[in-house]
Protein backbone atom coordinates (compact mmCIF):
# COMPACT_ATOMS: atom_id res chain seq x y z
CA UNK A 1 0.00 0.00 0.00
CA UNK A 2 1.17 3.64 -0.73
CA UNK A 3 1.28 6.21 1.92
CA UNK A 4 2.35 10.25 2.07
CA UNK A 5 3.93 12.02 4.82
CA UNK A 6 3.65 16.01 4.80
CA UNK A 7 5.50 16.93 7.86
CA UNK A 8 4.39 20.57 7.75
CA UNK A 9 0.88 21.27 8.70
CA UNK A 10 1.60 25.21 8.42
CA UNK A 11 3.94 27.01 6.85
CA UNK A 12 4.22 30.72 6.69
CA UNK A 13 6.05 33.04 4.28
CA UNK A 14 6.72 36.68 3.09
CA UNK A 15 5.36 37.80 -0.15
CA UNK A 16 7.74 36.89 -2.68
CA UNK A 17 10.11 34.80 -0.78
CA UNK A 18 10.84 31.30 -1.73
CA UNK A 19 8.66 28.46 -0.11
CA UNK A 20 9.17 24.65 -0.45
CA UNK A 21 6.56 21.93 0.61
CA UNK A 22 7.87 18.50 1.66
CA UNK A 23 6.63 15.27 0.49
CA UNK A 24 7.16 12.30 1.58
CA UNK A 25 6.07 8.88 0.10
CA UNK A 26 6.28 5.03 1.04
CA UNK A 27 5.59 2.63 -1.80
CA UNK A 28 6.60 -0.69 -2.83
CA UNK A 29 6.08 -0.02 -6.58
CA UNK A 30 6.25 2.32 -8.88
CA UNK A 31 4.19 5.26 -8.20
CA UNK A 32 2.40 8.63 -9.76
CA UNK A 33 3.01 11.09 -7.89
CA UNK A 34 1.13 14.67 -8.01
CA UNK A 35 0.37 17.70 -6.01
CA UNK A 36 -2.86 19.44 -5.47
CA UNK A 37 -4.32 23.20 -4.18
CA UNK A 38 -7.41 23.35 -2.48
CA UNK A 39 -9.09 26.93 -2.30
CA UNK A 40 -11.13 27.70 0.71
CA UNK A 41 -14.45 25.97 0.13
CA UNK A 42 -13.24 24.98 -3.29
CA UNK A 43 -12.16 21.34 -4.54
CA UNK A 44 -8.75 20.32 -5.54
CA UNK A 45 -7.28 21.73 -8.62
CA UNK A 46 -4.36 19.71 -9.82
CA UNK A 47 -0.78 21.72 -9.83
CA UNK A 48 1.60 19.07 -11.48
CA UNK A 49 1.94 15.33 -11.75
CA UNK A 50 5.11 12.95 -11.92
CA UNK A 51 4.42 9.95 -14.17
CA UNK A 52 7.92 9.47 -15.79
CA UNK A 53 10.49 10.85 -17.28
CA UNK A 54 12.30 14.21 -15.85
CA UNK A 55 12.76 14.31 -12.39
CA UNK A 56 11.52 17.86 -12.34
CA UNK A 57 8.18 18.45 -13.01
CA UNK A 58 6.63 22.20 -14.08
CA UNK A 59 3.40 22.76 -13.02
CA UNK A 60 0.59 25.85 -13.13
CA UNK A 61 1.04 28.97 -11.26
CA UNK A 62 4.95 28.57 -11.37
CA UNK A 63 5.21 26.00 -8.71
CA UNK A 64 7.81 23.27 -9.50
CA UNK A 65 8.61 19.84 -7.97
CA UNK A 66 11.29 17.17 -7.78
CA UNK A 67 11.18 14.05 -7.52
CA UNK A 68 13.79 11.63 -5.54
CA UNK A 69 12.74 8.30 -5.97
CA UNK A 70 16.03 7.89 -3.43
CA UNK A 71 14.57 9.85 -0.76
CA UNK A 72 11.32 8.94 -1.90
CA UNK A 73 10.38 12.76 -2.43
CA UNK A 74 8.56 14.83 -4.28
CA UNK A 75 8.81 18.60 -2.70
CA UNK A 76 6.83 21.33 -4.37
CA UNK A 77 8.76 24.62 -4.56
CA UNK A 78 7.91 27.94 -5.62
CA UNK A 79 11.16 30.58 -6.03
CA UNK A 80 8.59 33.73 -4.96
CA UNK A 81 4.97 33.51 -3.57
CA UNK A 82 2.12 35.98 -3.98
CA UNK A 83 -0.73 36.74 -1.24
CA UNK A 84 -3.30 34.39 -3.69
CA UNK A 85 -1.06 31.36 -3.04
CA UNK A 86 -2.33 31.10 0.24
CA UNK A 87 -4.33 27.50 0.38
CA UNK A 88 -4.09 24.02 1.30
CA UNK A 89 -1.63 21.75 -0.81
CA UNK A 90 -1.95 18.23 -0.84
CA UNK A 91 0.46 15.61 -1.59
CA UNK A 92 -1.14 12.43 -3.21
CA UNK A 93 0.23 9.13 -4.67
CA UNK A 94 -1.41 6.66 -6.79
CA UNK A 95 0.21 3.24 -7.79
CA UNK A 96 1.64 3.60 -11.64
CA UNK A 97 1.05 1.70 -14.62
CA UNK A 98 -2.17 0.89 -13.57
CA UNK A 99 -5.70 2.14 -15.02
CA UNK A 100 -7.48 2.34 -11.50
CA UNK A 101 -6.36 5.74 -10.29
CA UNK A 102 -7.41 5.60 -6.47
CA UNK A 103 -5.51 8.40 -4.79
CA UNK A 104 -3.72 8.43 -1.64
CA UNK A 105 -3.41 11.67 0.08
CA UNK A 106 -1.08 13.30 2.44
CA UNK A 107 -2.86 15.51 5.40
CA UNK A 108 -2.08 18.54 3.64
CA UNK A 109 0.34 21.84 4.23
CA UNK A 110 -1.34 25.30 4.89
CA UNK A 111 0.53 27.76 2.99
CA UNK A 112 -0.09 31.19 4.68
CA UNK A 113 1.55 34.48 2.33
CA UNK A 114 1.37 37.59 4.35
CA UNK A 115 2.67 41.04 2.97
CA UNK B 1 -13.88 23.88 -10.68
CA UNK B 2 -16.10 23.87 -14.28
CA UNK B 3 -17.06 20.29 -15.54
CA UNK B 4 -17.43 17.78 -12.30
CA UNK B 5 -20.96 19.14 -10.84
CA UNK B 6 -21.63 18.37 -7.38
CA UNK B 7 -24.72 19.35 -5.44
CA UNK B 8 -26.24 20.27 -3.16
CA UNK B 9 -22.93 22.25 -2.18
CA UNK B 10 -23.91 22.41 1.52
CA UNK B 11 -26.41 19.24 3.14
CA UNK B 12 -28.07 19.77 6.71
CA UNK B 13 -29.29 16.67 8.46
CA UNK B 14 -30.70 15.46 11.85
CA UNK B 15 -29.15 12.69 13.54
CA UNK B 16 -30.80 9.17 11.92
CA UNK B 17 -32.18 10.79 8.51
CA UNK B 18 -30.43 10.31 4.96
CA UNK B 19 -28.22 12.44 2.85
CA UNK B 20 -27.87 11.69 -0.93
CA UNK B 21 -25.01 13.10 -2.89
CA UNK B 22 -24.69 13.75 -6.16
CA UNK B 23 -22.09 14.30 -8.72
CA UNK B 24 -22.04 14.59 -12.46
CA UNK B 25 -18.55 13.58 -14.17
CA UNK B 26 -17.36 15.96 -16.56
CA UNK B 27 -18.68 15.03 -20.18
CA UNK B 28 -17.18 12.07 -21.58
CA UNK B 29 -15.74 10.62 -18.46
CA UNK B 30 -16.91 7.31 -17.20
CA UNK B 31 -15.11 7.34 -14.11
CA UNK B 32 -15.99 8.24 -10.48
CA UNK B 33 -14.44 8.58 -7.46
CA UNK B 34 -15.71 9.58 -4.44
CA UNK B 35 -13.16 11.29 -1.50
CA UNK B 36 -14.46 12.07 1.83
CA UNK B 37 -12.62 14.98 3.89
CA UNK B 38 -12.89 14.92 7.76
CA UNK B 39 -12.10 18.33 9.39
CA UNK B 40 -8.22 19.52 8.99
CA UNK B 41 -7.78 15.96 7.31
CA UNK B 42 -6.58 15.25 3.84
CA UNK B 43 -8.98 13.16 1.98
CA UNK B 44 -9.79 9.60 2.14
CA UNK B 45 -10.56 7.64 -0.56
CA UNK B 46 -14.10 5.53 -0.58
CA UNK B 47 -15.30 4.32 -3.88
CA UNK B 48 -14.55 4.12 -7.32
CA UNK B 49 -17.27 3.32 -9.84
CA UNK B 50 -17.83 3.37 -13.37
CA UNK B 51 -21.00 3.23 -15.70
CA UNK B 52 -23.65 0.70 -12.91
CA UNK B 53 -20.32 -0.84 -12.07
CA UNK B 54 -18.40 -0.50 -8.58
CA UNK B 55 -14.92 -1.18 -9.24
CA UNK B 56 -13.53 -0.67 -5.37
CA UNK B 57 -15.21 0.17 -2.51
CA UNK B 58 -12.21 -0.84 -0.29
CA UNK B 59 -12.75 2.84 1.56
CA UNK B 60 -16.38 2.11 2.24
CA UNK B 61 -17.56 2.23 5.67
CA UNK B 62 -19.01 -1.19 6.56
CA UNK B 63 -22.72 0.03 7.06
CA UNK B 64 -25.27 3.13 6.36
CA UNK B 65 -22.82 4.29 3.00
CA UNK B 66 -23.50 2.92 -0.59
CA UNK B 67 -22.98 4.48 -3.72
CA UNK B 68 -24.14 3.89 -7.47
CA UNK B 69 -23.24 5.54 -10.64
CA UNK B 70 -26.27 4.40 -13.49
CA UNK B 71 -26.39 4.45 -17.03
CA UNK B 72 -28.05 7.41 -17.21
CA UNK B 73 -27.75 10.56 -14.64
CA UNK B 74 -25.51 11.05 -11.72
CA UNK B 75 -23.44 9.17 -9.22
CA UNK B 76 -25.45 9.07 -5.96
CA UNK B 77 -23.19 8.65 -2.11
CA UNK B 78 -26.02 7.63 0.38
CA UNK B 79 -25.55 7.78 3.65
CA UNK B 80 -28.87 6.30 5.77
CA UNK B 81 -29.13 6.73 9.39
CA UNK B 82 -26.74 9.78 9.64
CA UNK B 83 -24.20 10.32 12.81
CA UNK B 84 -22.47 13.23 13.77
CA UNK B 85 -19.21 11.62 12.95
CA UNK B 86 -20.54 12.01 8.97
CA UNK B 87 -20.18 15.62 9.01
CA UNK B 88 -17.42 16.22 6.43
CA UNK B 89 -16.90 16.99 2.78
CA UNK B 90 -17.73 14.92 0.25
CA UNK B 91 -15.67 14.99 -2.92
CA UNK B 92 -16.12 13.64 -6.50
CA UNK B 93 -13.89 13.46 -8.86
CA UNK B 94 -14.25 12.12 -12.56
CA UNK B 95 -11.47 10.50 -15.53
CA UNK B 96 -12.02 8.89 -18.91
CA UNK B 97 -10.11 5.97 -17.46
CA UNK B 98 -6.96 6.32 -19.28
CA UNK B 99 -3.91 5.41 -17.30
CA UNK B 100 -1.83 8.66 -17.91
CA UNK B 101 -5.01 10.73 -16.66
CA UNK B 102 -5.41 10.30 -13.26
CA UNK B 103 -8.51 12.32 -11.77
CA UNK B 104 -7.11 15.30 -12.27
CA UNK B 105 -10.81 17.11 -12.35
CA UNK B 106 -12.66 17.34 -8.66
CA UNK B 107 -16.21 18.84 -8.07
CA UNK B 108 -16.34 21.21 -5.32
CA UNK B 109 -17.46 19.36 -3.01
CA UNK B 110 -20.81 18.71 -0.59
CA UNK B 111 -20.21 20.14 3.01
CA UNK B 112 -22.15 17.80 5.01
CA UNK B 113 -23.27 18.98 8.61
CA UNK B 114 -25.34 16.74 11.19
CA UNK B 115 -27.10 18.27 13.51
Amino acid sequence: AQSVTQLDSQVPVFEEAPVELRCNYSSSVSVYLFWYVQYPNQGLQLLLKYLSGSTLVKGINGFEAEFNKSQTSFHLRKPSVHISDTAEYFCAVTKGNTGFQKLVFGTGTRLLVSP
Amino acid sequence: NAGVMQNPRHLVRRRGQEARLRCSPMKGHSHVYWYRQLPEEGLKFMVYLQKENIIDESGMPKERFSAEFPKEGPSILRIQQVVRGDSAAYFCASSDGTPDLQPQHFGDGTRLSIL
